[in-house]
């Protein structure tokens, strides 16, 4: 069955940087776009990056542009998220989801069980 | 404040048939489908409806979905305990180049 997990959460200190890692099984990886998404605590869903099949398309959040960098391993079927100066206002449970199709555009169908970051001093 | 609106909160009893609105703007809601996510307390939230109104497999035919002009809506019937959950609308935003999500609206089971 599809399935994804993440890892590389942590307890990290204002201005850091950190990496997820999200790795993909049950399913043809280098065929579907992928996505990062976020939950601070007792909050909403906040979407935060989108890359396409091959890496060549990848959007953003206006929250983490310019600091957080989405990418992808075909050949390791696994998506990554580099996450630079990093702020209070990054924690969450991050999750990494399939997208329905091979772009960005149809949405997240498949979810991973999260992995949190807490930005603290 | 999230570029889509939706209630914060909705309620019915056992057996009822509830609504949740989701409203945007032409270059979101009005461009493009929505889908709709369920969170379940404590866990990753799962897709509910895509496309507007498609079910994926295993999602009940309780829970429709429908869109129109700028707005669309969740609709659930034969209320049931297990539906007390946080829902969500989403949709790509063709200004903003983003996905964007609904505040989420939480739905107790009365």
């Amino acid at each position: 069955q599809v399935q994804l997990v993440e890892s590389g959460g942590g307890v990290v200190q204002p201005g850091r940087s950190l990496r997820f890692s999200c790795a993909a099984s049950g399913f043809t990886f280098s065929n579907y776009g992928m996505h990062w998404v976020r939950q601070a605590p007792g909050k909403g869903l906040e979407w935060v990056a989108v890359i396409s099949y091959d890496g060549s398309n990848k959007y953003y959040a206006d929250s983490v542009k310019g600091r957080f960098t989405i990418s992808r391993d075909n050949t390791k079927n696994t998506l990554y998220l580099q996450m630079n100066s990093l702020r209070a206002e990054d924690t969450a449970v991050y999750y990494c989801a399939k997208e329905k199709g091979s772009a960005w555009a149809n949405g997240m169908d498949v979810w991973g069980q999260g992995t949190t970051v807490i930005v603290s001093s | 404040q999230s570029v889509l609106t939706q209630p914060p909160s909705a309620s019915g009893t056992p057996g009822q048939r509830v609504t949740i609105s989701c409203s945007g703007s032409s270059s979101n809601i009005g461009s493009n489908t929505v889908n709709w996510y369920q969170q379940l307390p404590g866990t990753a939230p799962k897709v509910l409806m895509y496309s507007n109104n498609q079910r994926p497999s295993g999602v009940p035919d309780r829970f429709s979905g429908s869109k129109s002009g700028t707005s669309a809506s969740l609709a659930i019937s034969g209320l049931q305990s297990e539906d007390e959950a946080d829902y969500y609308c989403a949709t790509w935003d063709d200004s903003l180049n983003a996905w964007v999500f609904g505040g989420g609206t939480k739905l107790t089971v009365l």
